[in-house]
């Protein structure tokens, strides 16, 4: 089955840590990407995303993604994360080939990445 | 602006009740989505409007009744809701539902629903 993997389920690092977050999918052909993050109590925001281009994105708070085709991964990344980055991170998938997913944004499990002071 | 607003924030209600879900945007955007997010889950898609039709029904159980009366409003209307369907209820929008073309989806709050 198709899908959108999220390897690390759980991420603790210090302050000033580098990150890196895995996401790989199995779907064909042209895909648009998504990192979206998860406040605790708050709602779905998006960080970053890739439709098309340079292959490195650089989105809202320091975050930045590399799509690489040939592994099928938009590994999501960040050089010195604060304790404010503490939150759950979706990357999201949107297979832009019509028919049956339009609109249809596939997600991975989610990870929390807790940053300890 | 990407701001797409939800009411009410939370939500209790009995498994006889019938009560609606409401959300709102004004960024002109043609295509609405409803997805179900349980607790530590990724959200779940359940409806996907277009152009105020409904384009998308994930196989939701009729208890779940969606409703698009305009376009900047989508409805989601509860009736004889079981525990189960205790969760988060995300509403999403979209300039359009991506037709080869790149979309982002921008969400909102969600309502979060207890069903007791």
């Amino acid at each position: 089955a198709q899908s959108v993997s999220q390897h690390n389920h759980h991420v603790i690092l210090s302050e000033a840590a580098s990150l890196e977050l895995g996401c790989n999918y199995s779907y064909g052909g042209t895909v648009n990407l998504f990192w979206y993050v998860q406040y605790p109590g708050q709602h779905l925001q998006l960080l970053l995303k890739y439709f098309s281009g340079d292959p490195l994105v650089k989105g809202i708070k320091g975050f930045e993604a590399e799509f690489i085709k040939s592994k099928f991964s938009f590994n999501l990344r960040k050089p010195s994360v604060q304790w404010s980055d503490t939150a759950e991170y979706f990357c999201a998938v949107n297979p832009s080939r019509g028919g049956s997913t339009l609109g249809r944004l596939y997600f991975g499990r989610g990870t929390q990445l807790t940053v300890w002071p | 602006d990407t701001e797409v607003t939800q009411t009410p924030k939370h939500l209790v209600m009995g498994m006889t009740n019938k009560k609606s879900l409401k959300c709102e945007q004004h960024m002109g955007h043609r295509a609405m989505y409803w997805y179900k997010q349980k607790a530590k889950k990724p959200p779940e898609l359940m409806f996907v409007y277009s152009y105020e039709k409904l384009s998308i029904n994930e196989s939701v159980p009729s208890r779940f009744s969606p409703e698009c009366p305009n376009s900047s409003l989508l409805n989601l209307h509860l009736h004889a809701l079981q525990p189960e369907d205790s969760a988060l209820y995300l509403c999403a929008s979209s300039q359009d539902l991506g037709t080869l073309s790149q979309e982002t989806q921008y969400f909102g709050p969600g309502t979060r629903l207890l069903v007791l």
